[in-house]
């Protein structure tokens, strides 16, 4: 089982490229979210997906879109990447009255 | 003021030792509460759900005091192992617009010292 799978792990990206980031769960859960992480902030959610067919915005949306491509994938676009973008990118799932489960995150730097 | 805050140390303990991390929250209106652990470079993952009468496993102990609105978790005989970050998380449940939103305080770093 393999829980959470994100890909790509490391990406260097030059600024106003873009790339898309993408994660699968094999967990059957509902709720998908996409967090970002930087040092003294803590995870901050970007966009996060109720169910499938449904997204809506977090705390930090701006610079990114997602797609709830069917009950397993949800992915993250950068459509033109900026400095303030490079993070680390955690994909997480969660099914009714259960804990959130992380990928292993994808270390992002834009040059 | 942010939805969950905590103390962000760190706290650098010797083996063996106690230590009692605290958080508290904002919204009086979340359901549940949990502390996940992250180790350097990974994926956060989750040590204990936090419950209203407290809850024990092995040498972990979490409390919940609502009227407060704090979370603690309390390590005894401390390991080297326990070193790592730990994050107070809070849920405000699932509605049809809010979705199942999880905050997450910015953590806690313990070093458990030989």
């Amino acid at each position: 089982n393999a829980g959470v799978t994100q890909t790509p792990k490391f990406q260097v990206l030059k600024t106003g490229q873009s790339m898309t980031l993408q994660c699968a769960q094999d967990m059957n859960h509902n709720s998908m979210y996409w967090y970002r992480q930087d040092p003294g902030m803590g995870l901050r959610l970007i966009y996060y997906s109720a169910s499938e067919g449904t997204t809506d915005k977090g705390e930090v949306p701006n610079g990114y879109n997602v797609s709830r491509l069917n009950k397993r994938e949800f992915s993250l676009r950068l459509e033109s990447a900026a400095p303030s973008q490079t993070s680390v990118y955690f994909c997480a799932c969660r099914g009714t009255l259960t804990e959130a489960f992380f990928g292993q995150g994808t270390r992002l730097t834009v040059v | 003021r942010k939805e969950v805050e905590q103390d962000p140390g760190p706290f650098n303990v010797p083996e063996g030792a106690t230590v009692a991390f605290n958080c508290t929250y904002s919204n009086s209106a979340s359901q549940s509460f949990f502390w996940y652990r992250q180790d350097c470079r990974k994926e956060p993952k989750l040590l204990m759900s936090v419950y209203s009468s407290g809850n024990e496993d092995g040498r972990f102990t979490a409390q919940l005091n609502r009227a407060s609105q704090y979370i603690s978790l309390l390590i005894r005989d401390s390991k080297l192992s326990d070193s790592a970050t730990y994050l107070c998380v809070v849920n405000r449940g699932t509605s049809q617009n809010t979705g199942n939103q999880f905050y997450f305080g910015t953590g806690t770093s313990l070093t458990v010292i030989p």
